[in-house]
């Protein structure tokens, strides 16, 4: 069963605003991850939260974590119009393996617009 | 400089007639994984190898095989393409095992399938 869905499933913003996708998941986890992806390419790493971690930043990127909600939020702030793409929440169940195996929601598509 | 490289970009193939798709990584790492993406849809995971450990996973048609003779290179080989295995076949690898490993992603191989 898919583990992570995105909120909203499309953005639209004009450039310098500030933008925030939701994802929500099922089961417990031990770590969070936020993907981005071009148009027709593959996916590029962000960030990664951990379950014991509520906040973190990147740059003008900033995930929270809320394990009692089961969700997480990527905000993007001061946008550009390279920002536009999609941006996938991932997450590696809390159960052990031999790789860390990722489910991936639906995915954010956002649009930038100057 | 490219680190996970997937071949070719696009692939055209008959319906029924068998097509492998190809990735190389410089990354030295231990994981590779098989991911097929859909339009609009979130990454599925078809397996993954840990070293020469292959993990198939359950839903995964019997239809997709995979091999990787070395640490480099890994394939996926669809034995009897249906219009429905037209997708993103995305690689991916990681250094190791658990959640707390990113992913690295080549650029995707488009398949069409006429």
């Amino acid at each position: 069963s898919q583990q992570g869905e995105e909120d909203p499933q499309a953005l639209s913003i004009q450039e310098g605003e500030n933008a925030t996708m939701n994802c929500s998941y099922k089961t417990s986890i031990n770590n969070l991850q936020w993907y981005r992806q071009n148009s027709g390419r593959g996916l590029v790493h962000l960030i990664l939260i951990r379950s014991n971690e509520r906040e973190k930043h990147s740059g003008r990127l900033r995930v929270t974590l809320d394990t009692s909600k089961k969700s997480s939020s990527l905000l993007i702030t001061a946008s550009r119009a390279a920002d536009t793409a999609s941006y996938f929440c991932a997450t590696d169940a809390a159960h052990t393996g031999t790789a860390s195996k990722l489910t991936f929601g639906t995915g954010t598509r956002l649009q930038v617009t100057l | 400089d490219a680190m996970v490289i997937q071949n070719p970009r696009y692939q055209v193939t008959q319906f029924g007639k068998p097509v492998t798709l190809s990735c190389s990584q410089t990354l030295n790492h231990n994981v590779m994984y098989w991911y097929q993406q859909k339009s609009s849809q979130a990454p599925k995971l078809l397996f993954h190898y840990y070293d020469k450990d292959f993990n198939n996973e359950a839903d995964t048609p019997d239809n997709f095989q995979s091999r990787r003779p070395n640490t480099s290179f890994c394939f996926l080989d669809i034995r009897s393409p249906g219009l429905g295995d037209a997708a993103m076949y995305l690689c991916a690898t990681s250094r190791g095992t658990g959640g707390r490993e990113k992913l690295f992603f080549g650029s995707g191989t488009q398949l069409s399938v006429l």
